[in-house]
């Protein structure tokens, strides 16, 4: 089955941009069953949705986000990818990469999750 | 895009039954049948439970089921297990072409 994981570095500077990859395992990320998901959760908090990507490079997100947001899809690697520029303190979080189903939206598989802090 | 309501905690004794509310609108909860569930233990990914309301993914208890009325949708947890201690997400699909979440229910079991 689809097995997705996180990587990336867990600490950045403030105003700086954070990049996370998550690879997938398992199947073709060109498959076309999935949206490809970044959804984070600050410490102790709840889930929030940042964006997906599909593998042609249609891409949807959070409008909170949407200014600071990019998602890309690497087809050749079976990855992809998030950015989020000007970060500051309120985006320290853990970053999940999950993947959406295209048919029906619901978040399975989840990666195991990577923490991302920011500060200086 | 505002996140679903959820109660912040609910609790129940083993064996009981427990009901976790998610509350949405017409534009997500109440305008679409794509509501699911998620749960979530400490230090661990989200687990999906339910999706489109009430369906459950191959391998998940039938202790827990979905429903919905209206722009609120529901959780029900029977036969209380130690287990079942997390916290709980409810997620829609909204008119805007993206999806929410509720901001989480911690479930104690007593």
């Amino acid at each position: 089955q689809v097995q997705l994981q996180e990587s990336g570095p867990g600490l950045v500077k403030p105003s700086q941009t954070l990049s996370l990859t998550c690879t997938v395992s398992g199947g073709s990320i060109s498959s076309g069953d999935y949206f490809w998901s970044w959804i984070r959760q600050h410490p102790g908090k709840g889930l929030e949705w940042i964006g997906y990507i599909y593998y042609s490079g249609s891409s949807f997100y959070n409008p909170s986000l949407k200014s600071r947001v990019t998602i890309s899809v690497d087809t050749s690697t079976n990855q992809f990818s998030l950015k989020l520029s000007s970060v500051t303190a309120a985006d320290t979080a853990v970053y999940y990469c999950a993947g959406r189903n295209s048919y029906k939206p619901r978040f399975d598989p989840w990666g195991q999750g990577t923490l991302v802090t920011v500060s200086s | 895009q505002s996140a679903l309501t959820q109660p912040a905690s609910v609790s129940g004794s083993p064996g009981q039954s427990i009901t976790i509310s998610c509350t949405g609108t017409s534009s997500d909860v109440g305008g679409y049948n794509y509501v699911s569930w998620y749960q979530q233990h400490p230090g661990k990914a989200p687990k999906l439970l339910i999706y489109d309301v009430s369906d459950r993914p191959s391998g998940v208890s039938n202790r827990f089921s979905g429903s919905k009325s209206g722009n609120t949708a529901s959780l029900t947890i029977s036969g209380l297990q130690a287990e079942d201690e997390a916290d709980y997400y409810c997620s829609s699909y909204s008119s805007s072409s993206a999806d929410v979440f509720g901001g989480g229910t911690k479930l104690t079991v007593l």
